[in-house]
């Protein structure tokens, strides 16, 4: 079975650059989320999506980061304008449903300089 | 709010020791326990889940841990550890009070002596 693909792996951006990521999920997965791991710290999560309906963003910083997922199955998460506090590596993960186990990418580790 | 709590950031043991690492939450309802690991540069794994019935859970790689409701714990164990243990190693929690969000712990780094 694939697993979740993230792109791409690493960058590297200025502070005020714009960057985004992309996430392909298990095929048949509804749910998928993508977290914000700063080092030291468990996930965080930023966005839950259900197909391509938001579930919860409610600790998105919404000035500057967006996210979507137009047709329930890839998703993009964008930041714009990047701050230094923003490196981090961005996990995307998918479940089945919202109450089962969630499967993670490999991750996209940003460094804001 | 939710919250859940491991208590050792950094753990180092010797090859053949016996690990247990401590997990404990806070959360009203009804839980859906995970343990999650990170191998170095690899993405993150579930290594073992409860949901209901028996709360000693058995995972992969010779993991298990055990639910105790009455101490809001689910502390993850494993008689004889391998040098291959090493990896960071995640609790987290969700429930239908939480919408079934992931409360995660901020993990621990545990390093293995050959």
């Amino acid at each position: 079975e694939a697993g979740v693909a993230q792109s791409p792996r690493y960058k590297i951006i200025e502070k005020r650059q714009s960057v985004a990521f992309w996430c392909n999920p298990i095929s048949g997965h509804a749910t998928l989320y993508w977290y914000q791991q700063i080092l030291g710290q468990g996930p965080k999560l930023l966005i839950q999506f259900q197909n391509n309906g938001v579930v919860d963003d409610s600790q998105l910083p919404k000035d500057r980061f967006s996210a979507e997922r137009l047709k329930g199955v890839d998703s993009t998460l964008k930041i714009q304008p990047a701050k230094l506090e923003d490196s981090a590596v961005y996990l995307c993960a998918s479940s089945f449903g919202v109450n089962t186990e969630a499967f993670f990418g490999q991750g996209t580790r940003l460094t804001v300089v | 709010a939710q919250s859940v709590s491991q208590h050792n950031h950094h753990v180092i043991l010797s090859e053949a020791a016996s690990l247990e690492l401590g997990c404990n939450y806070s959360y009203g309802g009804t839980v859906n326990l995970f343990w999650y690991v990170q191998y170095p540069g690899q993405h993150l794994q579930l290594l073992l889940k409860y949901f209901s019935g028996d709360p000693l859970v058995k995972g992969i790689k010779g993991f298990e841990a055990e639910f105790i409701k009455s101490k809001f714990s689910f502390n993850l164990r494993k008689p004889s550890v391998q040098w291959s243990d090493t990896a960071e190693y995640f609790c987290a929690v969700n429930g239908l009070d939480s919408n079934y969000q992931l409360i995660w712990g901020a993990g621990t780094k545990l390093i293995i002596k050959p």
